[in-house]
């Protein structure tokens, strides 16, 4: 079993929907992050959290640290929100742990 | 732009051989954390350096080495390459100190894709 995993693995949404990506972990943490991989490889990083809830744009994360889950939500979904949205939280030191990753795409 | 960047862009190697990828870090920024991604697949942790001195290193054999520069940029050397080594390598830059907690997010670079054949 993954130390980070993350549901679902791939998500169609049509635009102007509210989309939900989960990610659940099993190991402490000092933080987690939500990234964002475009098709070209790069990696964006959208949210550190280490504890509630933190907003930007239509971008909503949200931590229960007791419950060891983190959700992302995107409200108003565009098609050029479609990427791979990754869950990663760092253990020891500076380590992150990455999840598999959730494809999203959202079409027109 | 995270202010990170990686040399090459795309590499294509054959089995046996060496290589070595770089990263230049944001600015201010000392340590850098190497990554490996295979296709379809998060990251996976390589080791990461913190002011020229190895930091923690992930589940990988030792043909995987690291260096950091005195100005923090770093090599990643990967020797006696294998074809499970294809894969995108990322780099990520942060500010921190050794043992303690990290301040701050991590930034990414564009990434090396690297094909063996």
């Amino acid at each position: 079993k993954n130390e980070v995993e993350q549901s679902p693995q791939n998500l169609t949404a049509q635009e102007g929907e509210f989309i939900t990506i989960n990610c659940s972990y099993s190991v402490g943490i000092s933080a987690l992050h939500w990234l964002q991989q475009h098709p070209g490889g790069g990696i964006v990083s959208l949210f550190m959290l280490s504890s509630g809830k933190k907003k930007h744009g239509r971008l909503i994360a949200t931590i229960n640290i007791q419950e060891k889950h983190s959700s992302l939500h995107i409200t108003a979904s565009h098609p050029r929100d479609s990427a791979v949205y990754i869950c990663a939280v760092r253990t020891s030191g500076s380590r992150l742990t990455f999840g598999e990753g959730t494809q999203l795409t959202v079409n027109p | 732009e995270t202010g990170v960047t990686q040399s090459p862009t795309h590499l294509i190697k054959t089995r046996g051989q060496q290589v070595t990828l770089r990263c230049s870090s944001q600015s201010g920024h000392n340590t850098v954390s190497w990554y490996q991604q295979a296709l379809g697949q998060g990251p996976q942790f390589i080791f990461q350096y913190y002011r020229e001195e190895e930091n923690g290193r992930g589940n990988f054999p030792p043909r995987f080495s690291g260096l950091q520069f005195p100005n923090y940029s770093s090599e990643l050397n990967v020797n006696a390459l294998e074809l499970d080594d294809s894969a995108l390598y990322l780099c990520a830059s942060s500010s921190g100190l050794a043992g303690v907690r990290v301040r701050g997010t991590q930034y990414f670079g564009p990434g090396t894709r690297l094909l063996v054949l």
